[in-house]
This record gives structure tokens, C-alpha cells and sequence, in this order.
């Protein structure tokens, strides 16, 4: 069984903190790493996509690096604000099968 | 582009009855994923269907869940003689093609009673 684990699983900040969450996942044939960010009563809203060892995406103050070969990949938010309140997703797709395996995800509040 | 419709949003049913839920994906996408969000739980994979094909069912439970994804018309997730550990947010996602990323509709919410 394929697991996807998030840490922590929830996380409280002030305005204007940084941040950064951990996506872990089992490294053997890893094919894509997604994450997410999910506000309450709405769905899942795709942040990045990442497949090579060493990506870095970025997204304004939202930032991502991946590490294939000891699988895992950490999600920064800079000078966080309370729009910024979500779940944060990670995913995982293995041998360029269609399904995503999702972790618990990390619950962010931002307090201004 | 309407994005990928779920409905109905919540549905209630009484033990013993059947739940139809129902997806209609993206336009251009031929690719659905079904999860469901057990409460205090993340999303687990359920199906992942093709037009009128299942891919991976991996995640279906052996006994009254089915899926199909008709030709024409929407993806359905049908669940019959509903209990009441079935009571859960239902999440449809679509893709144009294997490998790419999902977008996901806003869910069903299944209360059953």
C-alpha cells in the first residue's frame, strides 16, 4: 500500500509569518508530485505539478522543491495572510498511472 | 467552461436505499476519478474510469458500489442498500488525458440516516 504522509496536520500562524510544510512519499517508482489548496465548502484548487528531482516551482508568495530520490517535497509560503487559510494537498502518482494518492493534508490558519 | 459539475451537492437516504450520484466532467475531458472523504479522513481513491471503460477500481469496495462513464452523459457513482458508514463527501475529478492533473468538482455530501 502506497502512503502519503503530510506533516503536521495542522498548523496555526500570524499574519505575516513563513511557513513550510512536508509532503513524504515512498520514492520507487515515483512518476509526479501534485499539491492542492482546498478552502473550506469549495474543491480542490491545483497549485503545482512536479516530476523532477530538484523542481522548484513557484506561485507569488507559494513555493515549492521536490527530492525524488528521498522522496519528499516541502510546500513555503511566504509572509503568509489569512486568505492563505486552507488545506494544503499533497498527491502522488506513481508509474504514469492515472490516479493521484492523496496524504491527509496540512490545515493552515492564518491570524491577522 | 463550466468545470466539473456535481450534483446533487447533499443527498440523504435511509438505510436500505440506493444513492445515484452523478459527474459530468470538464469539456475536452474523457478522464474521471472518483474519491471519497470519510469524516475526519483525507480523499481515498475509489475509480478511475475512461468513456465506457474502468481503468483502475481498486478502490471500490467489493460489495453494492458501481461506477460507469456512459458514451453520452455523465460519469454515476451508484451505491445500493446505502448504510449508514457509506455517509461521506463524494468527490468527482476530471483530466484530459492519463498523467495529467486533476480538477475536481465540489463534492457530494451523502448523509445517510
Amino acid at each position: 500500500i502506497l502512503n502519503v504522509e503530510q506533516s503536521p496536520q495542522s498548523l496555526h500562524v500570524q499574519e505575516g509569518d513563513s511557513t513550510n510544510f512536508t509532503c513524504s512519499f515512498p520514492s520507487s517508482n515515483f512518476y509526479a508530485l501534485h499539491w492542492y489548496r482546498w478552502e473550506t465548502a469549495k474543491s480542490p484548487e491545483a497549485l503545482f505539478v512536479m516530476t523532477l528531482n530538484g523542481d522548484e516551482k513557484k506561485k507569488g508568495r507559494i513555493s515549492a522543491t521536490l527530492n525524488t530520490k528521498e522522496g519528499y517535497s516541502y510546500l513555503y509560503i511566504k509572509g503568509s495572510q489569512p486568505e492563505d487559510s486552507a488545506t494544503y494537498l499533497c498527491a502522488c502518482r506513481y508509474n504514469q498511472g492515472g490516479k493521484l494518492i492523496f496524504g491527509q493534508g496540512t490545515e493552515l490558519s492564518v491570524k491577522p | 467552461n463550466a468545470g466539473v459539475m456535481q450534483n446533487p451537492r447533499h443527498l440523504v437516504r435511509r438505510r436500505g436505499q440506493e444513492a445515484r450520484l452523478r459527474c459530468s466532467p470538464m469539456k475536452g475531458h474523457s478522464h474521471v476519478y472518483w474519491y471519497r472523504q470519510l469524516p475526519e479522513e483525507g480523499l481515498k481513491f475509489m475509480v478511475y474510469l475512461q468513456k465506457e471503460n474502468i481503468i483502475d477500481e481498486s478502490g471500490m469496495p467489493k460489495e453494492r458500489f458501481s461506477a460507469e462513464f456512459p458514451k453520452e452523459g455523465p460519469s454515476i457513482l451508484r451505491i445500493q442498500q446505502v448504510v449508514r458508514g457509506d455517509s461521506a463527501a463524494y468527490f468527482c475529478a476530471s483530466s484530459p488525458g492519463q498523467g495529467n492533473g486533476y480538477t475536481f468538482g465540489s463534492g457530494t455530501r451523502l448523509t445517510v440516516v
